[in-house]
């Protein structure tokens, strides 16, 4: 049963640039959350998604947007990047009904130059 | 905003000895999960607690929910090398933020052989 997948594992960008990460969700889970992780510093969360709507959303500018596709992936697109925005990208997975427990994919290490 | 704090952020010890990770918070929440989280990949799921008072055991792994549902604690016995890693703390509180977990910062726990 393959756990939540990303991709790509790494990306090198630069200021002004746009990203698309990729999350594919745990196997019988329908729930996508993002989450952005700087370095020694917990995750922070980003937005969710179920049936392809955004159902909750952190303080991140509009710059962060995302979709979830008929098949429960996801998608999370950064617009104008910004320095600080160098992070670890996390996708979370889970059922809708269980959405307080979340599964995390390997992440995606985001460098802006 | 929901906040909450990990102490402590750092722990250095010696194979064999015990331990104690505490997260406290001024608001209630739904649910709790700790997590570990090894470096380059994402947090794996440990426990998640619901209950005030709950008392989770995995293996050498101890977790309480508090009696308010504001405050956890993690406890290791006898601590192993292998147990070394980023140690985080996430709560749930329901209600219109479903599914939004806030992270502690983490505690950094090192096991010295």
């Amino acid at each position: 049963d393959a756990g939540v997948t990303q991709s790509p594992t790494h990306l090198i960008k630069t200021r002004g640039q746009q990203v698309t990460l990729r999350c594919s969700p745990k196997s019988g889970h329908d729930t996508v959350s993002w989450y952005q992780q700087a370095l020694g510093q917990g995750p922070q969360f980003i937005f969710q998604y179920y049936e392809e709507e955004e159902r909750q959303r952190g303080n991140f500018p509009d710059r962060f947007s995302g979709h979830q596709f008929p098949n429960y992936s996801s998608e999370l697109n950064v617009n104008a990047l910004l320095l600080g925005d160098s992070a670890l990208y996390l996708c979370a997975s889970s059922q809708f009904r269980g959405a307080y427990e979340q599964y995390f994919g390997p992440g995606t290490r985001l460098t802006v130059t | 905003t929901q906040l909450l704090e990990q102490s402590p952020q750092f722990l250095s010890i010696q194979e064999g000895e015990n331990l104690t990770v505490y997260c406290n918070s001024s608001s209630v929440f739904s649910s709790l999960q700790w997590y570990r989280q090894e470096p380059g990949e994402g947090p794996v799921l440990l426990v998640t607690v619901v209950t005030g008072g709950e008392v989770k055991k995995l293996k050498r792994l101890t977790f309480q929910f508090g009696d308010a549902r504001k405050d956890s604690s993690l406890h290791i016995t006898a601590a192993q090398p292998g147990d070394t890693g980023l140690y985080l703390c996430a709560g749930e509180d329901g209600g219109t933020s479903y599914g939004k977990l806030t992270f502690g910062q983490g505690t950094i726990l090192t096991v010295h052989p």
